[in-house]
């Protein structure tokens, strides 16, 4: 597609219920990020897949997040067990492969999820 | 370890030139990035510059580097109601392997017409 598409744009879900979100990066992008803003604050990096390489998860904040990515294609990032402090957006971005040493990286960025937990 | 500060918030008057700045941490930043995310969407790049460069300038916008203070700033020059936005100043560490970009926490610029 022409950018990067996020789905769904906005969800609203009871606290201990499990949420999906979905991400379909530009083709052709081979890195793609996920990152969770929350109301008046920055973003904070969750996860990075990068081609068939192992993905960071180094970010993730606990055990109850997850990602996955098929291929160069869509990612999932999936939230169980949900509860208020995960209200927040979260962000999908995608960039072409980034080379070693002195390339720059820039992102593009859907318009992200907006999650509420009640 | 990466740390990229900004201001919160800026007020200016329409016609006037906006500053925003923005500290980092990292000096061996390769890139440094400003991006902008208009109320309701994601971030949308507005310019990079190289770590080797000390200015950029792109129509009404000027970055400003200063790599001995690891500081950079985005000028807006006759700031328009339609700049009211977030600004964020993002850095790409130099390392091996992939590069992952660090964002500040974002400054809020409000346009008063």
């Amino acid at each position: 597609g022409a950018g990067v598409s996020q789905s769904p744009s906005n969800k609203v879900t009871e606290k201990g219920k499990d949420v999906e979100l979905r991400c379909d990066p530009i083709s052709g992008h081979t890195a793609l990020y996920w990152y969770r803003q929350r109301l008046g604050q920055g973003l904070e990096f969750l996860i990075y897949f990068q081609g068939n390489s192992a993905p960071d998860k180094s970010g993730l904040p606990s055990d109850r997040f997850s990602a996955e990515r098929t291929g160069e294609s869509v990612s999932t990032l999936t939230i169980q067990r949900t509860q208020q402090e995960d209200s927040a957006v979260y962000l999908c971005a995608s960039s072409l492969a980034v080379d070693e040493g002195l390339g720059k990286n820039i992102q593009y960025f859907g318009a992200g999820t907006r999650l509420s937990v009640l | 370890g990466e740390d990229v500060e900004q201001s919160l918030f800026l007020s200016v008057r329409e016609g006037d030139s906006s500053v925003i700045n923005c500290t980092y941490t990292d000096s061996s930043s390769t890139y440094l990035y400003w991006y902008k995310q208009e109320p309701g969407a994601g971030l949308q790049l507005l310019t990079y510059i190289f770590s080797n460069m000390d200015m950029k300038q792109d129509q009404r916008l000027t970055v400003l580097l200063n790599k001995k203070d690891k500081h950079l700033s985005l000028r807006i020059a006759d700031t328009q109601t339609g700049d009211s936005a977030i600004y964020f100043c993002a850095e790409t560490p130099l390392r091996g392997g992939y590069q992952k970009v660090t964002f500040g926490t974002g400054t809020k610029l409000q346009v008063i017409p």
